[in-house]
């Protein structure tokens, strides 16, 4: 398996404008995790799904954020309108319910400007 | 709520000499996993060490392994033998049943020629 799949692996993009990141888990991996990661603040769980079904969405910083798993091998988090505080590095990790090591992306480096 | 500590924001060690990062976390539960994760520069984040919290036994991964002080929640990590591969951002993290991963605010730790 080639691992989890982040793309792009870079964006960069103008205040207000929609940015869109993507996920491919592992084959076989049931949790999905999205993470961002910044200085101030570290690693983040932004939200995690089960089953494609989002779990726990309360670390999304607010309603400009949204995330979806239509199946099983691929998940998408949205930003809209995207705004400069929100450049971070987001991570997705994925693992399966019956062990406790996620496997994480490369990371997409966002940087609104 | 748990949370993860990691008091030394950074630190450095000359190659082939022994270094230890310490961790402490907070929790109520008796039942939980610990994990020592290692970000080089690449921005991958690699699994390094797993301790599970019923296991007296403290883990070992070749050159790496921990101290797990289950009264005093603390969870340090040992590099023996430290190689320049080693330099990297090193996150602790707690996890409880099947559910989100906390990590610490990392120590970024440079190994010297």
């Amino acid at each position: 398996d080639a691992g989890v799949i982040q793309s792009p692996r870079h964006e960069v993009t103008e205040m207000g404008q929609e940015v869109t990141l993507r996920c491919k888990p592992i084959s076989g991996h049931d949790y999905l995790f999205w993470y961002r990661q910044t200085m101030m603040r570290g690693l983040e769980l932004l939200i995690y799904f089960n089953n494609n079904v989002p779990i726990d969405d309360s670390g999304m910083p607010e309603d400009r954020f949204s995330a979806k798993m239509p199946n099983a091998s691929f998940s998408t988090l949205k930003i809209q309108p995207s705004e400069p505080r929100d450049s971070a590095v987001y991570f997705c990790a994925s693992r399966t319910g019956g062990h406790t090591e996620a496997f994480f992306g490369q990371g997409t480096r966002l940087t609104v400007v | 709520a748990q949370t993860v500590t990691q008091s030394q924001p950074e630190m450095s060690v000359q190659e082939a000499e022994t270094v230890t990062l310490s961790c402490t976390y907070d929790t109520s539960e008796s039942n939980y996993y610990l994990f020592w994760y290692k970000q080089p520069p690449s921005r991958q984040m690699i699994l390094v060490i797993r301790q599970e919290a019923y296991k007296q036994q403290n883990a070992t991964e070749n050159r790496f392994s921990v101290n797990f002080q289950k009264a005093a929640k603390s969870f340090s990590l040992k590099i023996s033998d430290s190689q320049l591969g080693d330099t990297a951002m090193y996150f602790c993290a707690f996890m409880q049943g099947t559910y989100k991963y906390i990590f610490g605010t990392g120590t970024r730790l440079k190994v010297l020629a």
